[in-house]
């Protein structure tokens, strides 16, 4: 149990298009998800907390308008990535918290490569 | 604000060795600590979870300890494999808070045969 999905699991995407990433908890609802970004040999960094039904708190230094998160159901947020650069391509990982619970159940992570 | 800090940042062994990963954290009130594997190009998965009451935690052949006196704690590898090969994080949660995870920068392990 406990499962989160991603996808895609890879995209290329080219400089100035926008990208959308979903997270999907399979087999629990998830009133909270957070998105994390991963630069290679460093931490999970978190962007924002996404509250289903309500606008996503981000992390500071993190563009909300250039990180669109929306949470429209309990099983569902996505992250949109618009006009995407080059400096956007990294590991983005998602994660779903039970609703009720704390602890966090990790998604298997979206490679985003802009060119 | 917590800082978790791991050392070594990366680790070559041969197959068999016992092995000590090491991670701290500046904030001792903390909530749990989790110790999380990662793959290349992977998610996380979890390995074990110590609850800041606890002072170590076992699965097969890893050991987790925690002293949060001294904002330490510890994974032990025993009889290393060429399939531990990987990057190994600890998350820590602070108390009083939305309990959402601060992370090491990870130990990369190889475990060559």
């Amino acid at each position: 149990g406990a499962v989160v999905s991603q996808h895609p699991s890879r995209v290329i995407c080219k400089s100035g298009t926008s990208v959308k990433i979903e997270c999907r908890s399979l087999d629990f609802q998830a009133t909270t998800m957070f998105w994390y970004r991963q630069f290679p040999k460093q931490s999970l960094m978190l962007m924002a907390t996404s509250n289903e039904g309500s606008k996503a708190t981000y992390e500071q230094g993190v563009e909300k308008d250039k990180f669109l998160i929306n949470h429209a159901s309990l099983t569902l947020s996505t992250l949109t990535v618009t006009s995407a650069h080059p400096e956007d391509s990294s590991f983005y990982i998602c994660s779903a918290r039970l609703t009720g619970g704390y602890e966090q159940y990790f998604g298997p992570g979206t490679r985003l490569t802009v060119t | 604000k917590q800082e978790v800090t791991q050392i070594p940042a990366a680790l070559s062994v041969p197959e068999g060795e016992n092995l000590v990963l090491n991670c701290s954290f500046t904030d001792s009130a903390i909530y749990n600590l989790q110790w999380f594997r990662q793959d290349p190009g992977k998610g996380l998965t979890s390995l074990l979870l110590i609850q800041s009451s606890q002072r170590e935690q076992t699965s097969g052949r890893l050991n987790a300890s925690l002293d949060k006196s001294s904002g330490r704690s510890t994974l032990y590898i025993a009889a290393s494999q060429p399939g531990d090969s990987a990057t190994y994080l600890c998350a820590v949660r602070s108390s009083g808070g939305s309990y959402i995870p601060t992370f090491g920068r990870g130990t990369s392990l190889i475990v060559h045969p």
